[in-house]
C-alpha cells in the first residue's frame, strides 16, 4: 500500500485536460511545497516531469502544470496528445522517517 | 548533463545475491549534495524504493528489505551498486538506479534506463 493515493486510471480524448490527484497526509503533501510528479511511457524509465509542486525541468512542455491544495496535490495535462499516454507517479518529501520520500502508486492516463 | 547506467546479471537463482552496478557520467558520485539511489519495479506494479547513498557513503535503507540489501560506492570508478542477498522470485523486477536531491529536494532528476533482473532456477 502507497503512503500516498493516486486514482488506479484516468481517461481524457485529444486537446482535453485531465487531473490527477496525490493524496497524502499533513505531514507529507502538505507540510512541505516539495511534491514531484514522473511520467513512465510504457518500456522506459520514470522522467521528472514536475518538481516543488509546480517547477518543470528544463524541456518538459507547458502543457503539465501542477498545483496543491491541503494534503492533495494535482498534475494537470492540458491539451492531451496521444504520446501524454503513460503511467504517471507522485512523491513527496516528509520528515517522519530517515527515508525522507514517498510515493504514489500511479495513475494510467489513457488518451482515447 | 549527468547520465547513469544499470549493469550487471539479468538471470539470478532463487536464495543467491542480486547485484547491479550503477556507472554514472557527467558528474561525480563522490561530491555534490545528492543521494544515490536504487528502486525498482516488479512487472505492472509501482515503483518500490529500495535504498539510497549519500556522497560521504551514509545510506538508508527500506525497512521491508534493509536486512537484505547493501549498496556501495565505488569513488574510483564512479559507480554505485547493489547486493541483494537470499532472493526470491519476489525480487524479480527491473531495476533503476537515480540520483536524488537532499531534503525538500528529494526528487529523483535523473535515471538510468533500468535493467530487468529474473529471479528463476
Amino acid at each position: 500500500q502507497s503512503a500516498l493515493t493516486q486514482p488506479a486510471s484516468v481517461s481524457g480524448s485529444p486537446g482535453q485536460s485531465i487531473a490527477i490527484s496525490c493524496s497524502g497526509t499533513s505531514s507529507d503533501v502538505g507540510a512541505y511545497d516539495a511534491v514531484s510528479w514522473y511520467q513512465q511511457r510504457p518500456g522506459t524509465a520514470p522522467r521528472l516531469i514536475l518538481f516543488d509542486v509546480s517547477n518543470r525541468p528544463s524541456g518538459v512542455s507547458d502543457r503539465f502544470s501542477g498545483s496543491k491544495s491541503g494534503n492533495t496535490a494535482s498534475l494537470t495535462i492540458s491539451g492531451l496528445q496521444a504520446d501524454d499516454e503513460a503511467d504517471y507517479y507522485c512523491t513527496s518529501y516528509t520528515a517522519t522517517s530517515a527515508l525522507d520520500v514517498v510515493f504514489g502508486g500511479g495513475t494510467k492516463l489513457t488518451v482515447l | 548533463q549527468v547520465q547513469l547506467q544499470e549493469s550487471g546479471p539479468g538471470l539470478v537463482k532463487p536464495s543467491q545475491t542480486l547485484s547491479l552496478t550503477c556507472t554514472v557520467s557527467g558528474d561525480s558520485i563522490s561530491s555534490g549534495d545528492y543521494y544515490w539511489t536504487w528502486i525498482r519495479q516488479p512487472a505492472g506494479k509501482g515503483l518500490e524504493w529500495i535504498g539510497r547513498i549519500y556522497t560521504t557513503g551514509r545510506t538508508n535503507y527500506d525497512p521491508s528489505l534493509r536486512s537484505r540489501v547493501t549498496i556501495s560506492l565505488d569513488t574510483p570508478k564512479n559507480q554505485f551498486s547493489l547486493n541483494v542477498s537470499s532472493v526470491t522470485a519476489a525480487d524479480t523486477a527491473v531495476y533503476y538506479c537515480a540520483r536524488a536531491g537532499v531534503g525538500e529536494q528529494n526528487y529523483f532528476d535523473s535515471w538510468g534506463l533500468g535493467t530487468l533482473v529474473s529471479v528463476s532456477s
